[in-house]
């Protein structure tokens, strides 16, 4: 089945600092991908949307110069949290869409971003 | 605006029972639709996905879809502790747009 690697699995940052957070579809290209963000007890809350080769999709209210978003290949995207702070702590979720007909969207593993 | 409605529940059932969740969306040209397993401080879990009018059985899981009422819903057969959880329903809607929208989940417990 599709698979999708995400890392960090949890990370602890100083306010100020970057964090750079990957997701890998290890089994299927990804021509699209999805970054989430869900606070505790909220439903999810797309972020933006990347395609590879080509700039992402920003939702409206998210900064695209605070949250950067890399899609350079049918595997990988990145999400980078720029000079974070305390309320950017949140749960950071990626998903994947894969190519064919039957396509699912399969989600990372999620990124515990604490910033203290 | 595209909207996809679920109960927030949480919905309570008894160990053995059959927990039947609901969505309903707002779309009438929406073409395929997932449901998925969210445990809490996990990321969400594909169960089902659904694309054509009826049932669709996998396990103790079946989905049903009602494109004339625009709904779909899961059943849970012989539930389990260890199904409760968050469910969230996801639509792909009509268009070239491959963005689904979510709805914010039912919560459901299953009592021993």
């Amino acid at each position: 089945g599709a698979v999708v690697s995400q890392h960090p699995s949890r990370v602890i940052c100083k306010s100020g600092t970057s964090v750079k957070i990957e997701c890998r579809s290890l089994d299927f290209q990804a021509t699209t991908m999805f970054w989430y963000r869900q606070f505790p007890k909220q439903s999810l809350m797309l972020m933006a949307t990347s395609n590879e080769g080509s700039k992402a999709t920003y939702e409206q209210g998210v900064e695209k110069d605070k949250f950067l978003i890399n899609h350079a290949s049918l595997t990988l995207s990145t999400l980078t949290v720029t000079s974070a702070h305390p309320e950017d702590s949140s749960f950071y979720i990626c998903s994947a869409r894969g190519q064919g007909a039957d396509y699912g969207y399969t989600f990372g593993s999620g990124t515990r971003l604490t910033v203290v | 605006q595209k909207e996809v409605e679920q109960n927030s529940g949480p919905l309570s059932v008894p160990e053995g029972a059959i927990a039947s969740l609901n969505c309903t969306y707002s779309d009438r040209g929406s073409q395929s639709f997932f449901w998925y397993r969210q445990y809490s401080g996990k990321s969400p879990e594909l169960i089902m996905s659904i694309y054509s009018n009826g049932d669709k059985e996998d396990g103790r899981f079946t989905a049903q879809l009602n494109k004339a009422s625009q709904y779909v819903s899961l059943l849970i057969r012989d539930s389990q502790p260890s199904d409760s959880a968050t469910y969230l329903c996801a639509v792909k809607a009509s268009g070239g747009s491959y963005i689904p929208t979510f709805g914010r989940g039912t919560s459901l417990i299953v009592h021993p």
